[in-house]
C-alpha cells in the first residue's frame, strides 16, 4: 500500500520569501512518481512539479523546486520568491508501477502568503 | 476548450432524486478518473476508466455509477444519494493509466456536491 504523509496542515509566508513544504511517503515499490500540485479556492488541481524515483536530479519547474531525498522518503517542495497568488492548498501524490494510474494524496498544507 | 471541464460546476440535491456529473477532456488521453473530495480528508480515487473500460473501482457505493461512453466523456450518475456525500467531486484525465512514465493527470474545476 503508498501512504503520503504532509504534516503541515498550514504554513504562512512573507512575500518573496521561500517556503518550503514537507512529504513525506511509503511504498514497497521501487518505481513510483511523485507530484505537488495546486488547487486554489476555486477547486481546481494545478499540476506543480513531478519527480521519478530514478531521477538522479532534483526537479525544478520555475519557482518550484522538489528536493528529493530518496534514503529519507521525503520529496519536498520549496517554492522560492512567494507570491500572493501562490495562497492555496498544496496536495503531494504518488503513484507506483502496480497502481494502474492511481495517484495516492497526503492530506493536504494551506499556504498563506501575507504581503 | 481545452483541457478538462465538468458540469454543473455546483449542485444541490435532495436524498431522493437522480442526477448526473459530466466531465469532458479535450486532451486526447485514454484515461479518465473520479476523485471525491471531502472536508478535510485527502482526494479518494473512485473510478479508472482507460479507453472507456473500468479499470478499478474502489468500492464505492452503489448509489454512484459511471460511465464512460467514449474516451472524451465521463459521467457520475448519482442516485439516493446521502449528506455525507456532499463533497467536491474532481474529474482528471491522464494520457494512459498503466504506465509510470511522467503521466501527469490533468484535473478538472471539480463539482461542488451538496446532498440536503
Amino acid at each position: 500500500a503508498q501512504k503520503i504523509t504532509q504534516t503541515q496542515p498550514g504554513m504562512f509566508v512573507q512575500e518573496k520569501e521561500a517556503v518550503t513544504l514537507d512529504c513525506t511517503y511509503d511504498t514497497s515499490d521501487q518505481s513510483y512518481g511523485l507530484f505537488w500540485y495546486k488547487q486554489p479556492s476555486s477547486g481546481e488541481m494545478i499540476f506543480l512539479i513531478y519527480q521519478g524515483s530514478y531521477d538522479e536530479q532534483n526537479a525544478t519547474e520555475g519557482r518550484y523546486s522538489l528536493n528529493f531525498q530518496k534514503a529519507r522518503k521525503s520529496a519536498n517542495l520549496v517554492i522560492s520568491a512567494s507570491q500572493l497568488g501562490d495562497s492555496a492548498m498544496y496536495f503531494c501524490a504518488m503513484r507506483t508501477r502496480t497502481s494502474y494510474g492511481k495517484l495516492t494524496f497526503g492530506q493536504g498544507t494551506i499556504l498563506t502568503v501575507h504581503p | 476548450e481545452t483541457g478538462v471541464t465538468q458540469t454543473p460546476r455546483h449542485l444541490v440535491m435532495g436524498m431522493t432524486n437522480k442526477k448526473s456529473l459530466k466531465c469532458e477532456q479535450h486532451l486526447g488521453h485514454n484515461a479518465m478518473y473520479w476523485y471525491k473530495q471531502s472536508a478535510k480528508k485527502p482526494l479518494e480515487l473512485m473510478f479508472v476508466y482507460s479507453l472507456e473500460e473500468r479499470v478499478e473501482n474502489n468500492s464505492v457505493p452503489s448509489r454512484f455509477s459511471p460511465e464512460c461512453p467514449n474516451s472524451s466523456h465521463l459521467f457520475l450518475h448519482l442516485h439516493t444519494l446521502q449528506p455525507e456525500d456532499s463533497a467536491l467531486y474532481l474529474c482528471a484525465s491522464s494520457p494512459s493509466e498503466g504506465t509510470l512514465s511522467y503521466n501527469e493527470q490533468f484535473f478538472g474545476p471539480g463539482t461542488r456536491l451538496t446532498v440536503l
